[in-house]
């Protein structure tokens, strides 16, 4: 597709159980990021993929949060033992980054919507 | 202290009135600057994207930076109820800054 996509779109699940969250960037585009978005709230960084450098980590808010990027393309997120305060979308986006330029336009995916039970 | 300060709102405002949003920032490394709009239940998109300090007019939108202030504004003309969104600024820097932060987004109702 055109676009980044996300599966699933919606993931219920029961609190410990591990999840895998899949983002497919628009091909050709070198970055790609992961936010958090509460209800209500604004973005909140999770982790930063940029071309074969390593990743920025610095969002992740703990060690049961990971995410990897295979082939410069596809990402997973994965929460393990999950929380009810890990109940939110989950977003993916991806850019182009030009040495000069920065960051380009970010294109995000339609999310997937985490609750926990 | 966040690095990237938006006013959540929300704001109300009647059919056709100027809107005006605006963020503050801390990172003076930051010179790439970007407004998104969300919709309820959508990933957000691109409205306005401006490099440095300056104006940026696109059709009824109007993006300004000011760099020595560190801060960014988006002006809405004639607004209308399909504005009605959350508005999130955002921005990065050239080199090792150039990860996208986001502020906490304002929510705009534009009521007929």
């Amino acid at each position: 597709g055109a676009g980044v996509s996300q599966s699933p779109s919606n993931k219920v699940t029961e609190k410990g159980k591990d999840v895998e969250l899949r983002c497919d960037p628009i091909s050709g585009h070198t970055a790609l990021y992961w936010y958090r978005q509460s209800l209500g709230q604004g973005l909140e960084f999770l982790i930063y993929f940029q071309g074969n450098s390593a990743p920025d980590k610095s969002g992740l808010p703990s060690d049961r949060f990971s995410a990897e990027r295979t082939g410069g393309s596809v990402s997973t997120l994965t929460i393990q033992r999950t929380q009810q305060e890990d109940s939110a979308v989950y977003l993916c986006a991806s850019s182009w980054v030009t040495g000069g330029r920065g960051n380009t336009e970010a294109f995000f995916g339609q999310g997937t919507r985490l609750t926990v039970v | 202290q966040k690095e990237v300060e938006q006013d959540p709102g929300p704001l109300s405002v009647p059919e056709g009135a100027i809107v005006s949003l605006n963020c503050t920032y801390s990172n003076s490394a930051f010179q790439y600057f970007m407004w998104y709009r969300q919709y309820s239940r959508k990933g957000p998109e691109l409205l306005m994207y401006t490099y440095s300090s300056g104006n940026k007019e696109d059709g009824r939108f109007t993006a300004q930076v000011d760099k020595s202030s560190k801060y960014i504004s988006l002006f809405i003309r004639d607004s209308q109820p399909s504005d009605s969104a959350t508005y999130l600024c955002a921005m990065s820097g050239p080199g090792g800054y150039n990860k996208l932060i986001f502020g906490a987004g304002t929510r705009l109702a534009v009521h007929p």
